[in-house]
């Protein structure tokens, strides 16, 4: 009975290289969400997928940042041409359904360090 | 623009006490509110959750209080215990629009033996 598994625990990128963070949710769950926690903040929200499909991506800066949730896999969050402010713990977190927040599991996280 | 304010950043207590960690929130759309417990290298852990049509939600040593008006929570945790000791996120969300948990800084509480 795993839970939201994220990897690697630990990227190191230097600037201008791409950072690929991967999540796979809970069995059963078709519901992936990445939020971002920049040093002393709270989490920020970034994108919302289902199965194939990005439902909200409101949290996502316009630039460098994409999300995927493939039919088969894990979802990725890719940065491309990373910056220093892009250091941050990435979360990813799974649910069911819609409309259940309490039954949203987080994974351990992404600590992202650019160098 | 914070829409969820968590303005103690620390808060130590001695064992056996009563902890209480307080949110204020700004927008008058959200109508649920979520503590979350963290423990470092560890992603957040749901604890106890509230609808805004009440004012108390209870589960064992943990309860959250919700003063519309004010818009402003409160997590009491009664007695507190080591064991405790964790990052504590309040969290908002408006559940007629979309699934987006808006957090705040979060709260480190230290419980003492």
């Amino acid at each position: 009975n795993a839970g939201v598994m994220q990897n690697p625990r630990h990227l190191v990128r230097r600037r201008g290289q791409e950072a690929r963070l991967r999540c796979s949710p809970m069995k059963g769950h078709s519901h992936v969400y990445w939020y971002r926690q920049l040093p002393e903040e709270g989490l920020k929200f970034m994108v919302y997928l289902q199965k194939e499909n990005i439902i909200d991506e409101s949290g996502m800066p316009k630039e460098r940042f994409s999300a995927e949730f493939p039919k088969e896999g894990p979802s990725i969050l890719r940065i491309q041409q990373v910056v220093r402010g892009d250091s941050a713990a990435y979360f990813c977190a799974s649910s069911m359904r819609t409309g259940g927040v309490e039954k949203l599991f987080f994974g351990s996280g992404t600590q992202l360090s650019v160098l | 623009d914070q829409q969820v304010k968590q303005n103690s950043p620390s808060l130590s207590v001695q064992e056996g006490r009563i902890s209480i960690l307080n949110c204020d929130y700004t927008n008058s759309m959200f109508d649920y509110f979520l503590w979350y417990k963290k423990y470092p290298a560890e992603g957040p852990t749901f604890l106890i959750s509230i609808s805004s049509i009440k004012d108390k939600n209870e589960d064992g040593r943990f309860t959250v209080f919700l003063n519309k008006s004010a818009k402003h929570l409160s997590l009491h945790i009664v007695p507190s215990q080591p064991g405790d000791s964790a990052v504590y996120f309040c969290a908002a969300i408006s559940r007629g629009g979309s699934e987006k948990l808006v957090f705040g800084k979060g709260t480190k509480l230290t419980v003492n033996p």
